[in-house]
């Protein structure tokens, strides 16, 4: 089966410092998504990327697909302390979402 | 409210107890998803009914037991449960194969379950 592997597990960064988050898996990534949690709520969809090299952005937040490495990371720029949660990585076999596995999060505070 | 609602937010129950937990989606999906996320623990796809009909379970215990009536409402009853059980039971629903692939799942704000 597939496995997710994101780092770091946990980030404090000041208000206006940019992060990188990076999520590496076991097998071949046929299409990575991004979801932010908010502690004890449901999963909101960021971005999906599907092919190698991709990038896509959503405000301040950047996402690029690896698939050689079979790597993707989330990059957030200038960062706020509405962007503090959860952030988890999923994928699935063959291009598929029916099955998405998910990394363990990374958790993101953003001191004021 | 992200579409997908997710009753009760909270429950407590003893071990000996029954109860259900409720799922609903008026996105016009056609496919619905259990997971349950532990502490420090990636999320475990539990059970996942495509146009009502369940094509996953991964091994999980037979105290759970999914019911998806339609396409619009999807159940997991709980009996006897463990306190290992405690857990964020999230509910997640998705579209046809094209669109899931875009956009990947809509999910709920989760059932907080803990067993006493």
């Amino acid at each position: 089966s597939q496995e997710l592997e994101q780092s770091p597990q946990s980030l404090i960064v000041q208000e206006g410092k940019n992060l990188t988050i990076n999520c590496t898996s076991s097998k071949t990534l046929y299409g990575l998504y991004w979801y932010k949690q908010k502690y004890g709520e449901g999963l909101i969809f960021l971005m999906m990327l599907q092919k190698g090299g991709e990038e896509k952005s959503h405000e301040k937040i950047t996402a690029k697909l690896d698939e050689k490495k079979q790597q993707s990371s989330l990059h957030i720029t200038a960062s706020q302390p509405s962007h503090a949660g959860i952030y988890l990585c999923g994928a699935g076999p063959s291009g598929s979402a029916r099955q998405l596995t998910f990394g363990s999060g990374t958790q993101l505070t953003v001191l004021p | 409210e992200t579409g997908v609602t997710q009753t009760p937010r909270h429950l407590v129950m003893g071990m000996t107890n029954k109860k259900s937990l409720k799922c609903e989606q008026h996105l016009g999906h056609n496919a619905m998803y259990w997971y349950k996320q532990s502490a420090k623990k990636p999320l475990e796809l539990m059970f996942v009914y495509s146009l009502e009909e369940r094509v996953e379970n991964n091994s999980v215990p037979s105290r759970f037991s999914p019911e998806c009536p339609n396409s619009s409402h999807l159940f997991l009853h709980l009996h006897t449960l463990q306190p290992e059980d405690s857990a964020l039971y999230l509910c997640a629903s998705s579209q046809d194969q094209a669109r899931r692939q875009l956009y990947g799942y809509t999910f709920g704000s989760g059932t907080r379950l803990t067993v006493v």
